[in-house]
């Protein structure tokens, strides 16, 4: 286990609703970093908190959004669901020295938009 | 336009013999690669990571080899066994705090 916790671990939502997935990060580890994984694709980067800031975003539109709160646990928010919002959201935190390029990953969450 | 290619046919393979997985990557230079394990309805977890002045890397029965000329890395499992099967997953650098770009993954199947 990483020690990264993603809830719920499972959410079905309609076309058009809002939508807000947690993560905490494990202990240490100040950089979070939220992928949305499609069936049958690899991961694909969304964005980046680094201390509760922005740090990188990926091509996804702004519905999207993020934050992440003092003690590094991180939510991520999508605004006016769509059918192809259907996938596995995963959260992975990096700590701020040594293995710092390693992303350690939660078991994600996963969303079925109908 | 930027592509990591990893074979999408699952590699079925005889316990005790050497997977061998390819990623190939067009238009990124990174500084390092990674190779990520995941199984169904799980994170990816890491394997190995191997920097772009490293050859190869090495972690028990896992090697990780990368070519920068080539634009490849070859990931190999050897004396496989059938807890090894899952889906690997390439993943590149993409210009630094650890925004990684993935394969799409391929599967392993070892059969006893």
């Amino acid at each position: 286990e990483t020690g990264v916790t993603q809830s719920p671990t499972h959410l079905i939502k309609t076309r058009g609703q809002q939508v807000t997935l947690r993560c905490s990060s494990q202990s240490g580890h100040n950089t979070v970093s939220w992928y949305q994984q499609a069936l049958g694709q690899g991961p694909q980067f969304i964005f980046q908190y680094y201390r509760e800031e922005e740090n990188g975003r990926g091509n996804f539109p702004p519905r999207f959004s993020g934050l992440q709160f003092p003690n590094y646990s991180s939510e991520l928010n999508v605004n006016a669901l769509e059918l192809d919002d259907s996938a596995l959201y995963l959260c992975a935190s990096s700590p701020p020295t040594g293995a710092k390029n390693i992303q350690y990953f939660g078991a994600g969450t996963r969303l079925s938009v109908l | 336009s930027q592509k990591i290619e990893q074979n999408s046919e699952a590699l079925n393979i005889q316990e005790g013999k050497t997977a061998t997985l390819t990623c190939n990557y067009t238009n990124y230079s990174p500084a390092y690669l990674q190779w990520y394990r995941q199984d169904p309805g799980r994170g990816p977890v890491f394997l190995l990571l191997i920097r772009e002045n490293e050859k190869e890397k090495r972690k028990e029965r896992l090697k990780v080899t990368f070519d920068t000329t080539l634009k490849q890395s070859l990931f190999h499992i050897t004396a496989s066994q059938p807890a090894d099967s899952a889906t690997y997953l390439c993943a590149l650098d993409t210009g630094g705090n650890n925004r990684l770009a993935f394969g799409k993954g391929n599967q392993v199947v070892v059969i006893p």
